[in-house]
């Protein structure tokens, strides 16, 4: 079965930081791109960033509303992706979706919280 | 900057078909692939159709998607509806840049 597990999310203030995981499985995660996507409450998605494979230079692309402030990485000995939250606003309060792009599809995980709040 | 367009909810009955469309703003739509998600309340969403018209494992025949360049619109179609298929559903694709866009998302409503 295919696995996508999000942790790392959290309360913080405003002008904070935080460290996104995803950890994967069954799925050949070195061939794969890792995107995040995040939803506010209530709201629709809303795409923030893609790392793409080594074979694709492990490219990355960014959100407008989110470069310079976010990175995303990769560790493909692990099987796992991140997400580096820097200089958090209010407006980045959603949940955080890591999705993984296969050939047979992407799959999504659960999702991490994060909330910024004074 | 590029957007995809979908209508806000469509509703439909039971064993019926319906189509949800996603059109984008500018450009050519066949230039990326697009993609259907799926998100029932307080679910994650999963994929439906995947590459314009792939469906993963375990997505029934009965969703089907198509592009149509003519009016630079995606389709999602489903056939024999049930009412578990009512849910939100996002169309994707990407930007000029390599960024993913999303559709504003359609609630399906099964009477």
């Amino acid at each position: 079965d295919v696995q996508l597990v999000e942790s790392g999310g959290g309360l913080v203030q405003p002008g904070g930081s935080l460290k996104l995981s995803c950890a994967t499985s069954g799925f050949i995660f070195s061939n794969s791109a890792i995107h995040w996507v995040r939803q506010s409450s209530g709201r629709g998605l809303e795409w923030v960033a893609r790392i793409r494979s080594k074979a694709k230079t492990y490219a990355t692309t960014y959100a407008a509303s989110v470069k310079g402030r976010f990175a995303i990485s990769r560790d493909d000995s692990k099987d796992t992706a991140y997400l580096q939250v820097n200089s958090l606003r209010t407006e980045d309060t959603a949940v955080y979706f890591c999705v993984g792009s296969t050939t047979n599809g992407d799959y999504w995980g659960q999702g991490t919280q994060v909330t910024v709040s004074s | 900057n590029f957007m995809l367009t979908q209508p806000h909810s469509v509703s439909e009955s039971p064993g019926r078909t319906v189509t949800i469309s996603c059109t984008g703003s500018s450009g050519n739509i066949a230039t990326d692939y697009v993609q259907w998600y799926q998100q029932r309340p307080g679910s994650a969403p999963t994929t439906v159709i995947y590459e314009d018209d792939q469906r993963p494992a375990g997505v029934p025949d009965r969703f089907s998607g198509s592009i149509d360049s003519s009016s630079n619109s995606a389709s999602l179609t489903i056939s024999g509806l049930m009412p578990e298929d009512e849910a939100d559903y996002y169309c994707q694709s990407y930007d000029i840049n390599g960024c993913g866009v999303f559709g504003g998302g359609t609630k399906l409503i099964v009477l």
